[in-house]
This record gives C-alpha cells, sequence and structure tokens, in this order.
C-alpha cells in the first residue's frame, strides 16, 4: 500500500463547478498536510497548507480528518486557469526526519 | 532570481554514462531535497540532506546513486552507468529549518533521456 493515495482522475468538470479531492495517507504519525499544484512540464508549487481545523484561501477549502487519515480540497467555481495537477503530500517520519511524501497527483481539466 | 535553480535543465545521455546534476537551493534553506518523478506519477523521494549531512535515503536509491551537499549549500546528484529505466525528472526542492510545517520550494527540474 502506497503511503498516500490519490485518485488520478482525470476530473472533467465545466467552469463555474465545485470539485472535491480526496487523499489518504497511511501513517498516522504524519506531520503536515499540503496541497501542491503541478502544471504541465512544470515544478510543483504550493496551493495551501492544511491545518488541523481546516483552512480557506478564497476558492480553495482544505480539510484534515486525523481519525479517518485523509485530507480533502474543494474547488469552488471552478476556472479554467485551475486545469492542473493537484499533489497532496504529507510529511512522514523516517528515521528522525519527516520526508515530503508526494502522491501520485489528481488531473483536473476544466472546460468551458 | 532568489529560487532554487537546477542544471541542466535537459539532459540526453547514452546508456551506462555517468550523469551529474547540480541544485543550488534559496540560500537561506538549510533543508534539500531530490525527488523523481516519472509522466503520471508523483514526486518520489529520493534523499534528504540536512546542511551537509545526508540523514535519509530511499530504497528506491540504488548504489548507482550518489548525492552530496559538500558544503551544506549546493548539491549534486549523480547517476553511473545509466539505464532506460533512469529517464525521469530529478527534481530539488529546499526548505528553511523551524519546524514540519515549513514549505518545500522547488526547482524547475532536470529532464533526463537515456537512449
Amino acid at each position: 500500500r502506497k503511503e498516500v493515495e490519490q485518485d488520478p482522475g482525470p476530473f472533467n468538470v465545466p467552469e463555474g463547478a465545485t470539485v472535491a479531492f480526496n487523499c489518504t495517507y497511511s501513517n498516522s504519525a504524519s506531520q503536515s498536510f499540503f496541497w501542491y499544484r503541478q502544471d504541465c512540464r512544470k515544478e510543483p508549487k504550493l496551493l495551501m497548507s492544511v491545518y488541523s481545523s481546516g483552512n480557506e484561501d478564497g476558492r480553495f477549502t482544505a480539510q484534515l480528518n486525523r481519525a479517518s487519515q485523509y485530507i480533502s480540497l474543494l474547488i469552488r467555481d471552478s476556472k479554467l486557469s485551475d486545469s492542473a495537477t493537484y499533489l497532496c503530500v504529507v510529511r512522514i517520519a523516517s528515521g528522525g526526519s519527516y520526508i515530503p511524501t508526494f502522491g501520485r497527483g489528481t488531473s483536473l481539466i476544466v472546460h468551458p | 532570481d532568489t529560487g532554487v535553480s537546477q542544471d541542466p535543465r535537459h539532459k540526453i545521455t547514452k546508456r551506462g554514462q555517468n550523469v551529474t546534476f547540480r541544485c543550488d537551493p534559496i540560500s537561506e534553506h538549510n533543508r534539500l531535497y531530490w525527488y523523481r518523478q516519472t509522466l503520471g506519477q508523483g514526486p518520489e523521494f529520493l534523499t534528504y540532506f540536512q546542511n551537509e549531512a545526508q540523514l535519509e535515503k530511499s530504497r528506491l536509491l540504488s548504489d548507482r546513486f550518489s548525492a552530496e551537499r559538500p558544503k551544506g549549500s549546493f548539491s549534486t546528484l549523480e547517476i553511473q552507468r545509466t539505464e532506460q529505466g533512469d529517464s525521469a525528472m530529478y527534481l530539488c526542492a529546499s526548505s528553511a529549518s523551524g519546524g514540519t510545517n515549513t514549505e518545500a520550494f522547488f526547482g524547475q527540474g532536470t529532464r533526463l533521456t537515456v537512449v
């Protein structure tokens, strides 16, 4: 079983739609959770950190459920420019370090 | 440009040759990571440095791979006797110290093609 799992999609949605992605992680001792965005043939860039109480940044809302070991990302009012791959990242304990560990990403395509 | 810099951006090499990639992290960042990414997959962790110390290595990292960060600044990743399966994007990331919630910033990557 992979340490961080995501549905690869693609999620194909019209402009203005609301779309949600989930990500599950296997290590209950994981600390720190993030969503990164990666455009085609570009490097990953931080979209938002995920806090225990949940957090919102404009049209984006992230939630963490430690009991069920999953993270979610909700995008409201989708824009064409939201088309990208969304990577779930969990810092997982390895030795004395916490290593950012990536899921395989969920592809989002927003169409007119 | 004060971001993470990687060199070269692209490398084509023949099977069996050695290649070396360089990463210059953001100057005040003491944590440095190497990842490998293939099409349709997320970045896979290879190795981690804190300052000049290599603290973690993935089981994915075979004996043909070696990484250094001699002065705690730039890092190099060498692949010896390259194989076609080594073809991938090699990404470097850096982050500041100060807990586990710090953001990792990525370079643009080195795309390796082994022919």
